[in-house]
């Protein structure tokens, strides 16, 4: 079954709006989950690391300010567009380890868009 | 970010034929994974390896670990039509994040 759980599975909105897509770890804890985003026909770009209880590390060239990630329990991490325009339409998608192995395994993914 | 070459990347083969598809890389990997992901989904683990030349099976489904850890190949028998969607690598060395190909996109005609 699922270890990942990800909400909401797309979403529309308006250019300017926040929007928050939530990951919920449904098996062990999660002290680091992943957040990727996945544009259309290509690979999934790692955008940060969120770290349960501290900040997040952030990949090059993504806006931390843009890009809010909160990680307050050990099994949801939030990742919120700020401001959302339409250049973030985009695939996004978190994943987590599960206990100590290095596999990760992936939520089923949110598809943002803006108008 | 870096990336794996994979390829190809995209296929087209009729139903009952085998597949087979690869990753390479300029470094060197302690754990190869294989996804698969369908329209609007996440990816879904097929195989996971964690040796060089390791060989693994999953059903119809055989990857193995490249004995330079640089490389691995997924193989896929007899493919159905279900077997449409797109199949990524990744690698993984240390306690660093996971590394993408980018997708080899399959088409299975009936």
């Amino acid at each position: 079954g699922a270890v990942v759980s990800q909400h909401p599975s797309w979403v529309i909105c308006k250019s300017g709006t926040s929007v928050k897509i939530e990951c919920r770890s449904l098996d062990f804890q999660a002290t680091t989950m992943f957040w990727y985003r996945q544009f259309p026909k290509q690979s999934l770009m790692l955008m940060a690391t969120s770290n349960e209880g501290s900040k997040a590390t952030y990949e090059q060239g993504v806006e931390k300010d843009k890009f809010l990630i909160n990680h307050a329990s050990l099994t949801l991490s939030t990742l919120t567009v700020t401001s959302a325009h339409p250049e973030d339409s985009s695939f996004y998608i978190c994943s987590k380890h599960t206990g100590s192995s290095v596999i990760q395994y992936f939520g089923a993914g949110t598809r943002l868009s803006v108008l | 970010g870096q990336q794996l070459n994979q390829s190809p990347q995209s296929m087209f083969i009729q139903e009952g034929e085998d597949v087979s598809m690869n990753c390479t890389s300029s470094s060197i990997f302690n754990t190869w994974l294989w996804y698969k992901q369908d329209p609007g989904e996440g990816p879904v683990l097929l195989i996971a390896l964690y040796k060089a030349g390791e060989l693994t099976s999953n059903g119809r489904l055989t990857a193995q670990f490249g004995i330079t850890r640089k490389d691995s190949f997924l193989n896929i028998s007899a493919s159905i039509p279900s077997d449409v969607g797109i199949y990524f690598c990744a690698g993984r060395s240390g306690n660093t994040p996971l590394v993408f190909g980018k997708g080899t996109r399959l088409s299975v005609i009936a």
